[in-house]
């Protein structure tokens, strides 16, 4: 069985540009939320993804935006990169689709410097 | 408006003195609480789900414990492998089934 995998680990952007994080889910998961946590905070949440829609946003600008494929793999995009954005982006995985009342499973994270 | 509150920030032990983590919460319908612990630059790791008050679950050193506005992590006699942060998240049934993490307790135990 294999875990969340995420990449890339580290990377940094400057300030305008566009950038996009890959997660592949945990076998046998369709469900996969995106987390961004910056230092010494707890994770925020960005949104959920079951079955290729959108089923769940937080209090995140209309910039961070992503897509669910097929195989339950996701994207996080995230346009016009600000310095706030910096941070410790998490994809999660999970089973059960909008009805899950199961724990979530990170991956690693993507590191993301804004300059 | 939904909260989830851990204390304390952070707390140093010697090896073998035990302690108890607090996570308060104020939800409007809880579905889940959930105990994860945090190496620094990597990803949260599950710990325990708890669901009802009166619920408990232990794993090694680790016991948590849960009340109707509180859950405890009790842990004892740690060894300096449990150096971590531990984050305490919710689960709502606000219509997107989101986890509400609180900040997290930075536990490092002395050797």
């Amino acid at each position: 069985e294999t875990g969340v995998t995420q990449s890339p680990t580290h990377l940094i952007k400057t300030r305008g540009q566009q950038v996009t994080l890959r997660c592949s889910s945990q076998s046998g998961h369709n469900t996969v939320s995106w987390y961004q946590q910056a230092l010494g905070q707890g994770p925020q949440f960005i949104f959920q993804y079951y079955r290729e829609e959108e089923n769940g946003r937080g209090n995140f600008p209309p910039r961070f935006s992503g897509l669910q494929f097929p195989n339950y793999s996701s994207e996080l995009n995230v346009n016009a990169l600000e310095l706030d954005d910096s941070a410790l982006y998490l994809c999660a995985s999970s089973a059960g689709g909008g009805t899950n009342t199961g724990e979530l499973f990170f991956g690693e994270g993507s590191r993301l410097t804004v300059l | 408006e939904d909260q989830v509150t851990q204390s304390p920030e952070a707390l140093r032990l010697q090896e073998g003195e035990s302690s108890s983590l607090n996570c308060s919460y104020t939800v409007s319908g809880l579905r889940g609480l959930f105990w994860y612990r945090q190496d620094p630059g990597k990803g949260p790791e599950f710990l325990f789900t708890l669901y009802s008050a009166g619920e408990e679950k232990e794993k090694e050193r680790l016991k948590a414990t849960l009340t109707k506005k509180e859950s405890f992590l009790h842990i004892t006699a740690p060894k300096p492998e449990d150096s971590a942060t531990y984050l305490c998240a919710v689960q709502t049934p606000s219509g997107t089934y989101k986890y509400i993490f609180g900040t997290g307790t930075r536990l490092k135990v002395l050797a």
